[in-house]
């Protein structure tokens, strides 16, 4: 069964940098693309970027670029997205999310992480 | 940037179909999926490849995508399908969503 596990809350300063984890399980790791998509209280849901954990490959969206860095550790199957130069506007749920298979939509998702940056 | 819109809200009495509908330039030529998200749990995952249901989901989803709109349909509509609905799509190598619409069941 595919389980995907995030790390808990963080609340951060403006200014300063969030890592947030994923620890995939059920599944080979290095198959499936990773992706990280947001949600600001009462908002919609926004893509931040892919990741590929076989080859490192990644891409990002556009208004994240230069300030967004997806990695991952093999060895333990987790992914990480950290983000820099937050400001109150970066304070969102984080989810990480995995392809149903091959294709752009998630049929799986982690919990969600609550990032909460006051100034 | 590419953009796609939902409406904010639609109603439905229960028992009726319910329509959700997302709107983008030439929309019909990408695939579009939807997700369903009840409140403090991530989405899930209710149409991909724009009409086709992953194992689990009910019969009442369907989906449908042509022109500049896709669809999501809710058939027989009940309380539990009360929720926000995402549509999502694929553009230049850029994963969009809409704004998401509330569906509410009264």
């Amino acid at each position: 069964q595919v389980h995907l596990v995030q790390s808990g809350p963080e609340v951060k300063k403006s200014g300063a940098s969030v890592r947030v984890s994923c620890q995939a399980s059920g599944y080979p790791f290095s198959s499936y693309d990773i992706n990280w998509i947001r949600q600001a209280s009462g908002q919609g849901l926004e893509w931040i970027g892919w990741m590929n954990p076989h080859s490192g490959n990644t891409g990002y969206a556009q208004r994240f670029q230069g300030r967004v860095t997806m990695i991952r550790n093999t060895s333990i199957s987790t992914a990480y997205m950290e983000l820099s130069r937050l400001t109150s506007d970066d304070s969102a749920v984080y989810y990480c999310a995995r392809g149903l298979n091959s294709g752009a939509f998630f049929g799986y998702w982690g919990q969600g992480t609550l990032v909460n940056v006051s100034s | 940037s590419y953009e796609v819109t939902q409406p904010p809200s639609v109603s439905v009495s229960p028992g009726q179909t319910a329509t959700i509908s997302c709107s983008a330039d030439k929309l019909g030529h990408k695939f579009t999926s939807w997700y369903q998200q009840r409140p403090g749990q991530p989405p899930l995952l209710v149409i991909y490849r724009n009409d086709e249901r992953p194992s689990g989901i009910s019969e009442r989803f369907s989906g449908s995508n042509s022109g500049n709109t896709a669809t999501l349909t809710i058939s027989g509509a009940q309380a539990m399908d009360e929720a926000d609905y995402h549509c999502q799509a694929w553009d230049a190598n850029t994963l969009v969503f809409g704004g998401g619409t509330k569906l509410t069941v009264l």
